[in-house]
């Protein structure tokens, strides 16, 4: 069975650009997590997908990011414009639909603003 | 809200002798708990977790962690490490009920041969 997967695996982008990031779930997961980690701290959650529908966006720092899941299968996260203190490393999780079940993350994308 | 406090950024330890990483969370509520595994260039993996039950839990590549309410700590231990042990550890915990996580600042494990 294919895991989590993400990409780009690195994106290098100028201060006030645009990046996309995706994911894929795991076939089947109808939860979808996104995370960030700021260098040197915790992995703090971003958002949470039920299916298509965003269950929880508390995490989202600012509109600057805009999260979509069209027909609830993979998932884009958009940084638009770009800042400095964006840059970290944006984890994606999928697990099914009980809140018990285990969440399995994907490789990460390391996203570095200049 | 919850907080995890993990408070040993790096742990240097040789090989096969044991470890033990610490992990102490905050909540007003019922949590659920896990730690999870970094290795190099890899994604985050599931060592194991707490939902229920003996508070002894028992986990992949040897690893346990052991739950105790009353001081609110997950700490994960392993009698003997090996070098392929050697990876970033993250404790998380979650509010029974909900589903996103909150982690601790991560505990860098080097084993040295």
């Amino acid at each position: 069975e294919a895991g989590v997967t993400q990409f780009p695996s690195h994106s290098v982008i100028e201060k006030g650009q645009t990046v996309t990031l995706r994911c894929d779930p795991i076939s089947g997961h109808d939860n979808l997590y996104w995370y960030r980690r700021v260098m040197g701290k915790e992995i703090k959650f971003l958002l949470h997908f039920v299916k298509e529908s965003k269950q929880d966006e508390s995490g989202m720092p600012n509109n600057r990011f805009l999260a979509e899941r069209t027909g609830g299968t993979y998932s884009t996260l958009k940084v638009q414009p770009a800042e400095l203190e964006d840059s970290g490393v944006y984890f994606c999780a999928s697990s099914q639909l009980r809140s018990t079940d285990t969440q399995y993350f994907g490789p990460g994308t390391r996203l570095t603003v200049l | 809200a919850q907080s995890v406090t993990q408070l040993d950024s790096q742990v240097p330890v040789f090989e096969e002798a044991p470890v033990e990483l610490r992990c102490n969370y905050s909540s007003s509520v019922s949590v659920y708990l896990f730690w999870y595994v970094q290795y190099p260039n890899q994604g985050l993996q599931l060592l194991l977790k707490y939902l229920s039950g003996s508070t002894l839990v028992k986990g992949i590549n040897g690893f346990e962690a052991e739950f105790n309410k009353s001081q609110t700590s997950f700490h994960l231990r392993k009698p003997s490490v090996h070098i392929s042990d050697t990876a970033e550890y993250f404790c998380a915990v979650r509010q029974t009920g909900a589903n996103n996580l909150f982690f601790g600042t991560g505990t860098r494990l080097t084993v040295i041969p």
